[in-house]
């Protein structure tokens, strides 16, 4: 069953500027984790937020996780075309054998 | 460079006729998963191995199977393909199944049925 929903599904911006994508999910999680994929390929991992953390920066990238409101952000800041591409959230639930269950996705396009 | 490596990269088969997708990785990780994601949707997990130990989803389809014959080597075997079975198959892999691991995805199999 899907655990994650990302909100919005598509999103396009000017290069340059920040984008921010949701993530909303039903059940406790022992960690929310952020990936990457590029049109065709594989999924990359991209940041890991623990359930105790609020707060979690990577280079261009900041996630916050609020487990109060079951929910998660991703921000990517100065946004560059080659940050086009689709990003999941994936959460790992508490008792479920640490499988990860994948949001279907943000499409983000980065206009030049 | 340490790697998930996929191939064929795309696979054509015919309606019923066997496929087999492989995967290997160079990690030394002890978990490997296949997951099917389809156009616009979330990748669907189908099965993981634990090292030796067989993971099956309980809404994957007896229709697909999976052999993993060393620590480097997974395989998706799909019995009698539908046109349903149509979609991208990424094969992924773990150092471990504890919670705070993450996954290492290769570049997938797009699967076409005629």
């Amino acid at each position: 069953s899907q655990q994650g929903e990302e909100d919005p599904q598509a999103l396009s911006i000017q290069e340059g500027e920040n984008a921010t994508m949701n993530c909303s999910y039903k059940t406790s999680i022992n960690n929310l984790q952020w990936y990457r994929q590029n049109s065709g390929r594989g999924l990359v991992h991209l940041i890991l937020i623990r359930s105790n953390e609020r707060e979690k920066h990577s280079g261009r990238l900041r996630v916050t996780l609020d487990t109060s409101k079951k929910s998660s952000s991703l921000l990517i800041t100065a946004s560059r075309a080659a940050d086009t591409a689709s990003y999941f959230c994936a959460t790992d639930e508490t008792g479920a054998n640490s499988k990860l269950t994948f949001g279907k996705g943000i499409t983000l396009s980065v206009r030049p | 460079d340490a790697m998930v490596i996929q191939n064929p990269r795309y696979q054509v088969t015919q309606f019923g006729k066997p496929v087999t997708l492989s995967c290997s990785q160079t990690l030394n990780h002890n978990v490997m998963y296949w997951y099917q994601q389809k156009s616009s949707q979330a990748p669907k997990l189908l099965f993981h191995y634990y090292d030796k130990d067989f993971n099956n989803e309980a809404d994957t389809p007896d229709n697909f199977q999976s052999r993993r014959p060393n620590t480097s080597f997974c395989f998706l075997d799909i019995r009698s393909p539908g046109l349903g079975d149509a979609a991208m198959y990424l094969c992924a892999t773990s150092r471990d199944t504890g919670a705070f691991y993450e996954q290492y995805f290769g570049p997938g199999t797009r699967l076409t049925v005629t």
